[in-house]
């Protein structure tokens, strides 16, 4: 079957890095993303991985190794509006997305 | 101001009873879909849409239909609603069908009791 994998939930402090991490098994690869999602809102998007390596964007960065079916999500210097939900979805040889339970963040001053 | 609108925001339904909750984009976005989001589990397609007149089933399908008559419109219909079918139901679109980022709508809470 299908599977998404990253950790329920993780505490950091505010301003410090933390690292989220995602495993994946899925029926082909097309394309790894990465979306926040704040209590009680829509999911808004992140980043888009489809090439081993790391992509920058401002204070996200996103890593993907397709050879160990494994991404993680780089946050820096955090913020307490970093707190919330990181979901991580693969999309499939179907060109379908796949969708793990996401990650809860939790930013500590 | 442009985005994806769903309605109702929250509903409490009684079982066996029929439903249809709305979705409009105003991006002219080809692909659209409806997502439900339960605790622990991760975001699941219910139904897709790539283009206007064309839809497709995704991982949860039974107990909803949907149409696609326009571009900008993608309702979900519950024909007889279910408790399992309590769940925040999110509609998405993207330009094209496997494209790179979806723009998600607020979500619909719907409790079927």
């Amino acid at each position: 079957g299908q599977n998404i994998d990253q950790p329920t939930e993780m505490t950091a402090t505010e301003g410090a890095i933390v690292q989220i991490n995602c495993t994946y098994q899925t029926s082909g690869f097309n394309g790894l993303f990465w979306y926040q999602q704040h209590a009680g809102e829509a999911p808004t998007f992140l980043s888009y991985n489809v090439l081993d390596g790391l992509e920058e964007k401002g204070r996200f960065s996103s890593f993907l190794s397709r050879s160990k079916g494994y991404s993680y999500l780089l946050l820096k210097e955090l913020q307490m509006k970093d707190s919330a939900s990181y979901l991580c979805a693969v999309r499939d040889s179907n060109y379908q997305l796949i969708w793990g339970a996401g990650t809860k963040l939790i930013i500590k001053p | 101001i442009a985005g994806i609108t769903q309605a109702p925001t929250s509903q409490i339904l009684a079982a066996g009873r029929r439903m249809t909750l709305r979705c409009t984009q105003d991006m002219r976005h080809n692909a659209m879909y409806w997502y439900r989001q339960d605790l622990g589990l991760g975001l699941r397609l219910i139904h897709y849409s790539n283009t206007a007149g064309t839809t497709g089933k995704g991982e949860v399908p039974d107990g909803y239909s949907v149409s696609r008559a326009n571009t900008d419109d993608f309702p979900l219909t519950l024909a007889s609603a279910v408790p399992s079918q309590t769940s925040v139901y999110f509609c998405a679109s993207s330009k094209q069908g496997g494209d790179t980022e979806a723009f998600f709508g607020q979500g619909t809470r719907l409790t079927v009791v």
